[in-house]
């Protein structure tokens, strides 16, 4: 079955950095897209970025745009965030989701989340 | 950016009645691009529907979709003790993927 673990999460100060990982694993990673979606404590669901299966492509919520890089690493299946320049409004859990595949740019499966707390 | 906005708020209702949660977009949505997701405490989202009315992979048919344009419809026909939980609409008709601010239904 399909399953997403991530790690990396933890408590960084403003101005700092992070990189988050997501190890993937019961479908073929190299087929299919992944995003990272957040959701702040409390609060509703953000989309953070997107990589097409091959990385050819990246797409950027405006809010993260600079500041945040997403990667992906086929041959270790494994997605990543690295985040940079972090700010108290960057705490939430992030989640790595998988792509619904096809035209659908929908989440069809997601993890646990990492929780990013930024705080001096 | 399409900006998604959920009503209402919050939904009270009795398990075996209907429930009806909308979900209108600041300008259209192409091609039908909406989703909806069901988030419980403590867990991550699960996808529902997709494509405004597409029932996602395992998803019983008490839930349906409808609508176009700007104006979404979540139908959950008679609610279930597992169904009382917070429900997200999602575009992606452009690439700036949006969510809406979510309804709670909750047990009246």
């Amino acid at each position: 079955q399909v399953q997403l673990v991530e790690s990396g999460g933890g408590v960084v100060q403003p101005g700092g950095s992070l990189r988050l990982s997501c190890a993937a694993s019961g479908f073929t990673f190299s087929s299919y897209g992944m995003h990272w979606v957040r959701q702040a404590p409390g609060k509703g669901l953000e989309w953070v970025a997107f990589i097409r299966y091959d990385g050819s492509n990246k797409y950027y919520a405006d809010s993260v745009k600079g500041r945040f890089t997403i990667s992906r690493d086929n041959s270790k299946n494994t997605l990543y965030l690295q985040m940079n320049s972090l700010r108290a409004e960057d705490t939430a859990v992030y989640y790595c989701a998988k792509d619904q595949g096809g035209i659908q740019l929908t989440f069809d499966y997601w993890g646990q989340g990492t929780l990013v707390t930024v705080s001096s | 950016e399409i900006v998604l906005t959920q009503s209402p708020g919050t939904l009270s209702l009795s398990p075996g009645e209907r429930a009806t949660l909308s979900c209108r977009a600041s300008q259209s949505v192409s091609s039908s691009y909406l989703a909806w997701y069901q988030q419980k405490p403590g867990q991550a989202p699960r996808l529902l529907i997709y494509g405004a009315s597409s029932r996602a992979t395992g998803i019983p048919d008490r839930f349906s979709g409808s609508g176009s344009g700007t104006d979404f419809t979540l139908t959950i026909s008679r609610l279930e003790p597992e169904d009382f939980a917070v429900y997200y609409c999602q575009q992606y008709g452009s690439f700036s993927l949006t969510f809406g601010g979510g309804t709670k239904v909750e047990i009246k």
